[in-house]
């Protein structure tokens, strides 16, 4: 079983439109959750982080993290083409020899199409 | 802030041969630094975790005499491809965590395209 699972897509909404992109996760004690945007080439870049239960929101994006559900996901309102991304899911292991490291999901491709 | 850079950002080298990647924290000093490889449509693949002073950890599979890790300073780390052949070539990127910020934040560097003829 996958520690980190997504939905590898491809997720095609139109340009405007709210994309939705769920992760779940195994290990129960993790503390820190956080969603990465890679371009095709590129490396991944740092969007959202979120540690709490509830929704945080950082401009047209939105995190939502249901810890007893172990479920974590991300809006993108009002998507634009620049989205158009692959989108990764990590998880910061709670402790033990994994302590620190993150568990990346396979990730799930968006694309916004105008 | 949080930047992380990577040298050479591409590389093309022959079989046999050893690559050395840098990896730098530009303003922030990095406690622990990751590698990982990246396949082609694939997710990103944790090699190994380095801390300045102290010895790389390696993950399950990895090898740690022909994947050469140093942490020599909290700024600086470097990944050595040794004897590198065709089935090393991938994207190797790093990543860097600070003494600050949030647990488990990590900043990524560019990354290194690695070819191996």
């Amino acid at each position: 079983q996958k520690e980190v699972e997504q939905n590898s897509g491809p997720l095609s909404v139109p340009e405007g439109a709210i994309a939705s992109l769920n992760c779940t996760y195994s290990d129960r004690g993790s503390q820190s959750f956080f969603w990465y945007r890679q371009y095709s080439g590129k490396s991944p870049e740092l969007i959202m982080s979120i540690y709490s239960n509830g929704d945080k929101e950082d401009g047209r994006f939105t995190a939502q993290l249901n810890k007893a559900s172990q479920y974590v996901s991300l809006l993108i309102r009002d998507s634009q083409p620049s989205d158009s991304a692959t989108y990764l899911c990590a998880v910061n292991h709670a402790g033990g020899t994994s302590y620190g490291k993150l568990t990346f999901g396979q990730g799930t491709i968006l694309t916004v199409h105008p | 802030g949080a930047v992380v850079s990577q040298h050479p950002s591409r590389v093309i080298c022959k079989s046999g041969t050893s690559v050395k990647i840098e990896c730098r924290s530009l303003d922030f000093q990095a406690t622990t630094m990751f590698w990982y490889r990246q396949f082609p449509k694939k997710s990103l693949m944790l090699m190994a975790t380095s801390n300045e002073g102290s010895k790389a950890t390696y993950e399950q599979g990895v090898e740690k005499d022909k994947f050469l890790i140093n942490h020599a300073s909290l700024t600086l780390s470097t990944l050595t491809v040794t004897s590198a052949h065709p089935e090393d070539s991938s994207f190797y990127i790093c990543s860097a965590r600070g003494l600050a910020g949030v647990d488990g934040e990590q900043f990524f560097g560019p990354g290194t395209r690695l070819t191996v003829l």
